[in-house]
């Protein structure tokens, strides 16, 4: 049974650290999202690749938060400096051919 | 622009009753629908989707959901609710001018009382 992998599954760091949050879609999938969610906001798209490349980050605060994919088989967000107002739950999705969206566990990160 | 509305915050529906989420969009052309539910703690899972054909379309966990063109909505039904139903639920859209993007509803939250 295919999944999308996220680690870590929770993260605690102090405000100024860096955190990388790293993904692994299912393999063929070749369209990855990043989302965010929190209680205040709800599900907000962050950013998405196709074939590795970025289609959109225009969600992403661009002064402290950058998401690549190194190759097919990995997709990382990186935040830094980290802030406590970036305290959500993370999540990586990966879309098949008939744009079904497999969701990661996600990753809960609190920034104190 | 496409957007998709969730109108109702949180559902109640007590065990045994039919239960309806409701989901109204916005898009130019033909739709491609989807719902989505989220368990606490758990990521988003698929449900069923709307592309083409009939315009009742049956999911998981036998959830089905009504496609309406004239009143553009596109709500999620279950005829009688179990209590390991409450969760949160998402409808969404795909953005068919930007690439596959997928655009979420704010969710509703379904609780099931026994």
């Amino acid at each position: 049974d295919a999944r999308v992998t996220q680690t870590p599954r929770h993260k605690v760091t102090e405000m100024g650290q860096e955190v990388t949050m790293r993904c692994q879609p299912i393999l063929g999938h070749n369209t990855v999202f990043w989302y965010r969610q929190t209680m205040m906001q709800g599900l907000e798209l962050l950013a998405y690749f196709r074939n590795r490349a970025p289609l959109d980050d225009s969600g992403m605060p661009k002064d402290r938060f950058s998401a690549e994919m190194p190759d097919a088989t990995l997709a990382t967000l990186k935040i830094q400096p980290s802030e406590p107002r970036d305290s959500a739950v993370y999540f990586c999705a990966s879309l098949d051919t008939h744009y079904e969206q497999y969701f990661g566990p996600g990753t809960r990160l609190t920034v104190t | 622009a496409q957007s998709v509305a969730q109108p109702e915050d949180q559902v109640n529906v007590a065990e045994g009753n039919p239960l309806t989420v409701k989901c109204t969009y916005s898009v130019s052309g033909n739709p491609y629908l989807f719902w989505y539910v989220q368990y606490p703690n758990r990521g988003l899972q698929f449900l069923l989707k709307y592309i083409t054909g009939d315009n009742l379309v049956k999911g998981s966990y036998g959830f089905e959901a009504e496609f309406n063109k004239s009143q553009t909505s596109f709500h999620l039904k279950k005829p009688s609710a179990l209590v390991s139903d409450s969760a949160l639920y998402f409808c969404a859209v795909r953005d068919m001018g930007r690439d596959d993007k997928i655009i979420f509803g704010k969710g509703t939250r379904l609780h099931i009382l026994p």
